[in-house]
């Protein structure tokens, strides 16, 4: 099925550990962005990438780091886990950034550090 | 500070009833879009509204944008326990590249 596929679904780090979250769209979508959602806060962006070869900061991007890899794939990687990165990770990308038919999420990764 | 204000947060009601969700900012927003999102997935689009003023309907369920296109309102007919799920509003603020999501309602339908 067309869509974003996030992995991998779950996910439980110790303190200090890193590792990466993968994503990747077969939509032909142009913008990708990770959001992490946490209870009460709804979703916050972390990082965006509005084409191919870019990336910006969103509202919550200290302890992040993301590449693009290619078109259709966009990773978010954590250097060293902490307990406040414990959340709900979602990728989702669009035909470009701001377009008005919206977003398409992954299912997303759920990330305890402990 | 929340760009975007959602009221209630939480809303439980009988099978049956209307309800109405509210979507609130001292910004004007180009668009405006509504998402539902269930246990474990991804929020998935329901509606996207443009034009201050607009309605749009979607079986038992309407949206409308302000006149000044800073708020927006969802409203559910006869709400069925199918309607359970958190809805989020989430907009394109004028100038700005990527989308603020309010906190999220999130609604349970009790047969």
């Amino acid at each position: 099925n067309a869509g974003v596929t996030q992995t991998p679904k779950f996910q439980v780090l110790k303190t200090g550990q890193s590792m990466t979250l993968q994503c990747a769209q077969d939509m032909n979508h142009n913008s990708m962005y990770w959001y992490r959602q946490d209870p009460g806060m709804g979703l916050r962006l972390i990082y965006y990438s509005a084409s191919e070869g870019t990336t910006d900061k969103g509202e919550v991007p200290n302890g992040y780091n993301v590449s693009r890899l290619n078109k259709r794939e966009f990773s978010l990687r954590l250097e060293s886990a902490a307990p406040s990165q414990t959340s709900v990770y979602f990728c989702a990308s669009s035909r470009s950034r701001g377009d008005t038919y919206g977003y398409t999420f992954g299912s997303g990764t759920r990330l305890t550090v402990v | 500070t929340q760009l975007l204000e959602q009221s209630p947060q939480f809303l439980s009601i009988q099978e049956g009833e209307n309800l109405t969700v509210y979507c609130n900012s001292s910004s004007v927003f180009s668009s405006l879009q509504w998402y539902r999102q269930e246990p474990g997935e991804g929020p998935v689009l329901l509606v996207t509204v443009v034009t201050g003023g607009e309605v749009k309907k979607l079986k038992r369920l309407t949206f409308q944008f302000g006149d000044a296109r800073k708020d927006s309102s969802l409203h559910i007919t006869a709400a069925q326990p199918g309607d359970t799920g958190l809805y989020l509003c989430a907009g394109l603020i004028q100038g700005a590249q990527t989308l603020v999501f309010g906190q999220g309602t999130r609604l349970t339908i009790n047969p």
